[in-house]
């Protein structure tokens, strides 16, 4: 399988705090998305940052990329309990045809208030 | 603007029957997926299609079967069913071409199907 790695697998944190999660990923990419997928319900696209890219900020997101390392991180700042879901970062191959992306394995954030 | 639409959200199927998920979408995208998604897995491409006409196959085809007579709908057929394909099933759409921000996708809101 090509599918990247999140992590950390599951994160738990009080409200206003911030939340790091780290993706990793194995081959030369053309971007790479962050998606939100809350319980039960579709994916939902936050944010993308190209191969050019070595940060991206979108309201209270703050996405990294080190294309060096094959890795990038989303940093959710003042985190607030509706933003409790699972993160998924998706990465589109130099090699891909049809737009597909490659998944990782999410990261489950919990925020308490 | 109903986005990804995907019927049914639930369904329970027996081994060895025949079932289509639907999917449908209002964008005029021309690229549709279908995912699956188990405990661990992540999502997993299952089959997609860049136009009307055109389909190929993703990381875990057998057992699946897609059309795509009309750029709006992109039905996924389940053969035969058994019980690992058990899942929850996501079709998404895009409008194409990977070297641009149009590889956006947009999930319909799944379809959870038990297969016992």
């Amino acid at each position: 399988s090509q599918q990247g790695e999140e992590d950390p697998q599951a994160l738990s944190i009080q409200e206003g705090e911030n939340a790091t999660m780290n993706c990793s990923y194995k081959t030369s990419i053309n971007n790479l998305q962050w998606y939100r997928q809350n319980s039960g319900r579709g994916l939902v696209h936050l944010i993308l940052i190209r191969s050019n890219e070595r940060e991206k900020h979108s309201g209270r997101l703050r996405v990294t990329l080190d294309t060096s390392k094959k890795s990038s991180s989303l940093l959710i700042t003042a985190s607030r309990a509706a933003d409790t879901a699972s993160y998924f970062c998706a990465t589109t191959s130099v090699i891909s045809q049809g737009g597909k992306l490659i998944f990782g394995q999410g990261t489950e954030l919990s925020v308490k208030p | 603007n109903a986005g990804v639409t995907q019927t049914p959200k639930f369904r329970i199927l027996k081994i060895g029957q025949s079932m289509t998920l639907q999917c449908a979408q209002d964008m005029n995208h021309n690229y549709m997926y279908w995912y699956r998604q188990d405990p661990g897995m992540g999502l997993r491409l299952i089959h997609y299609s860049v136009g009307a006409g055109i389909t190929d196959q993703g990381e875990v085809p057998n057992g699946y079967n897609v059309s795509r007579s009309t750029t709006e709908d992109f039905p996924l057929r389940l053969l035969s069913a058994a019980p690992s394909q058990t899942s929850v099933y996501f079709c998404a759409s895009s409008p194409g071409r990977f070297e641009s921000a149009k590889n956006i996708q947009y999930f319909g809101a799944g379809t959870r199907l038990s297969v016992l």
